[in-house]
């Protein structure tokens, strides 16, 4: 149990264009999702929480204008790369929030974005 | 951000060695102190979350300890296999929330 599954693994795309990232609780439900990302050779960095139904909670230092995330359903929390560069291109990782867990988060794979 | 440090950076032992690896993290405001397994291209997997000074946990041939007081925590693995090659990540939350701060992780690699 307790899988998150993230879509797609890689992205390559234009600079100025926008990319979405999904990020699934398969077998559970999650009130808070977390995205990180993580630059070359540096630890995984959390950009935003996210809870069902509400806006997200950015980090300081993160556009909320650029990274838009929605958590509309409690399996469900999209991240929205708008008119990327070549600065954004990193590894996106979602991860989850069981309902009823107490301190367990659980991770989908990771997103590769690359902007060229 | 909460300063979390692993080392070493990377470890290569010949299978069968027993390894370990160190997390320090900030001893104030602690909360959880999470373990995570993490091989190239899957998800990490937690193995471990820890909550209490002095907690020790096992999970097969990998086993954890904590000190909250002085603020590290340990991760042991006894006789490495190959299959235990992957990169152990470290993360800790504070009483502000239920966000991860991450180390940079141990790349551990054993070789047959």
């Amino acid at each position: 149990g307790a899988v998150v599954s993230q879509h797609p693994s890689w992205v390559i795309c234009k600079s100025g264009t926008s990319v979405k990232i999904e990020c699934r609780s398969l077998d559970f439900q999650a009130t808070t999702m977390f995205w990180y990302r993580q630059f070359p050779k540096q630890s995984l960095m959390l950009m935003a929480t996210s809870n069902e139904g509400s806006k997200a909670t950015y980090e300081q230092g993160v556009e909320k204008d650029k990274f838009l995330i929605n958590h509309a359903s409690l399996t469900l929390s999209t991240l929205t790369v708008t008119s990327a560069h070549p600065e954004d291109s990193s590894f996106y990782i979602c991860s989850a929030r069981w309902t009823q867990g107490l301190h367990e988060q659980y991770f989908g794979p990771g997103t590769r974005l690359t902007v060229t | 951000i909460l300063n979390v440090e692993q080392s070493p950076q990377s470890l290569h032992v010949q299978e069968g060695d027993s390894t370990n690896f160190t997390c320090s993290f900030p001893s104030s405001n602690f909360y959880a102190l999470h373990w995570y397994r993490w091989e190239t291209a899957k998800s990490p997997e937690a193995l471990f979350v820890m909550t209490l000074n002095g907690d020790e946990k096992k999970k097969g041939r990998i086993s954890a300890t904590l000190n909250t007081k002085e603020g590290y925590s340990y991760l042991y693995i006894k006789g490495s296999q190959p299959e235990d090659s992957a990169t152990y990540l470290c993360a800790f939350s504070d009483h502000s929330g239920y966000a991860l701060n991450f180390g940079k992780g141990t790349s551990l690699l054993v070789t047959p």
